[in-house]
């Protein structure tokens, strides 16, 4: 079946710089989301990706939709304090699938 | 308007005891999603509803775990003879459709400790 796999599991990063995080999946998608959860809260809707090689941004997070559209990327520029959270990527095959996200900690 | 609304938010009961989870979709929702969170764990999905039925059973864990969905909206989650390894934060999401422009809106979770 569908699987969705998400790495790195933990993501330490110094405040100011980049990190990617990556999502593959075991079959081609129709779309891929990504949701973000803050500690202590619920998954929230960040965006979609549709197309093959489509790329999104929004202010410092950039998406990206693989070519062959079973694999997708987050990368965060400058990361800041408010990045902290868990960030979940979801797979739709036949049915939306999660990943089991990446959870990321900020050093000041 | 209103967001997916769950309760209670916060549940504490004896093992062996059952409990029922409530969730309140986005109006006009049709589907309907329960997931459970494990502390620092990912989502794990355990049923979706498209109106009143449920076509993906495929995540409950155990006989002991069932849920309904009545009138296209409200659905509860029921655990039968709770166990510790049930403890976890039970997520609930609906979305407009259940297809492939799904977007999941989550409420706030139920937290589950069975002592």
């Amino acid at each position: 079946g569908q699987q969705v796999m998400q790495i790195p599991q933990y993501q330490h990063v110094q405040e100011g710089e980049d990190f990617t995080t990556y999502c593959n999946s075991s079959t081609t998608l129709s779309n891929i989301q990504w949701y973000k959860q803050r500690p202590g809260g619920h998954p929230v809707f960040l965006i979609q990706l549709v197309k093959s090689g489509e790329v999104k941004k929004q202010k410092r997070l950039t998406f990206q939709f693989g070519e062959a559209k079973k694999n997708s990327s987050l990368h965060i520029t400058a990361t800041q304090t408010t990045d902290v959270g868990t960030y979940f990527c979801a797979g739709f095959d036949y049915k939306l699938s999660f990943g089991a996200g990446t959870t990321v900690t900020v050093r000041a | 308007g209103a967001g997916v609304s769950q309760s209670p938010s916060n549940k504490v009961t004896e093992k062996g005891k059952d409990v029922e989870l409530r969730c309140d979709p986005i109006s006009g929702h049709t589907a309907l999603y329960w997931y459970r969170q494990s502390l620092g764990q990912g989502l794990e999905f355990l049923i979706y509803f498209q109106g009143n039925s449920a076509p993906d059973k495929s995540g409950l864990p155990s006989d002991r775990f069932s849920a309904e969905r009545t009138g296209g909206s409200v659905s509860t989650l029921t655990i039968q003879r709770t166990q510790q390894e049930d403890s976890a934060v039970y997520l609930c999401a609906s979305s407009l459709a259940q297809g492939i422009d799904e977007t999941q809106y989550f409420g706030p979770g139920t937290r589950l400790l069975v002592l």
